[in-house]
């Protein structure tokens, strides 16, 4: 059964600062792997989407990289801001696309002012 | 911009009684999804639509909880009878088809008293 770990499950930073948010898989098999972010009571917020053939993606200050092979992702994030505050999730899905995505519990981030 | 629309937002509910989400994907959209979040946990999948066609229903507690997407389109999910454990969030979510990114709605929140 396929696990998602997301490392740390929080950070604090102050504003400005570039950041790494690190996600594994136990399974490599997977298509594709995606970021999402999550405000306090809301929905989920795609951020990047990454076909397993596809090494990172970016857009604006995010870039999402992955190592299938390791079974690890990052989404970096560039020169933080308070907007930037949220929890942010990993999830990944399987060939075939019948199992939906596996979710890990996610890194709930807050940026100082 | 399309978007995943959920109601109602928010939903208190007396255990043992009857509930109901529904969900409108984004226009076109084949691939619907139906998550359950516990708080300070990722999304977990109760059960995937291929248009009217249910491809996995693995996770779904089938001795209270149905799902049903008549037409292809908008779907509903409903609880009967609710126990306090069901209080989480409900996600809905969307996709064009299998293994593409995935959007997803504001959310249900269920409230069990």
């Amino acid at each position: 059964k396929q696990e998602v770990t997301q490392i740390p499950a929080a950070l604090s930073v102050p504003e400005g600062e570039n950041l790494v948010l690190n996600c594994s898989f136990t399974d490599s098999a997977i298509y594709n792997l995606q970021w999402f972010r999550q405000d306090p009571g809301k929905g989920l917020t795609s951020l990047l989407l990454i076909q397993s053939s596809q090494r990172e993606q970016t857009s604006g200050r995010l870039n999402a990289s992955l190592d299938k092979s390791s079974g690890r992702s990052t989404l970096y994030i560039a020169a933080s801001q308070p907007g930037d505050s949220a929890t942010y999730l990993c999830a990944v899905e399987v060939g075939g696309g019948a199992d939906g995505l596996t979710f890990g519990k996610g890194t709930h981030l807050i940026i100082q002012p | 911009e399309a978007e995943v629309a959920q109601s109602p937002r928010y939903k208190i509910t007396e255990k043992s009684q009857a509930v109901a989400f529904w969900c409108d994907p984004i226009s076109g959209h084949a691939t619907l999804y139906w998550y359950r979040q516990i708080l300070g946990q990722g999304p977990e999948l109760l059960v995937q639509f291929q248009d009217e066609s249910v491809v996995d229903d693995s996770q779904l507690p089938k001795d209270r909880f149905s799902a049903e997407r008549l037409k292809g389109v908008d779907s509903t999910l409903k609880i009967q009878p609710a126990e306090l454990g069901d209080s989480a969030m409900y996600l809905c979510a969307s996709s064009p088809r299998m293994n593409t990114e995935a959007f997803f709605g504001q959310g249900t929140r269920l409230t069990v008293v």
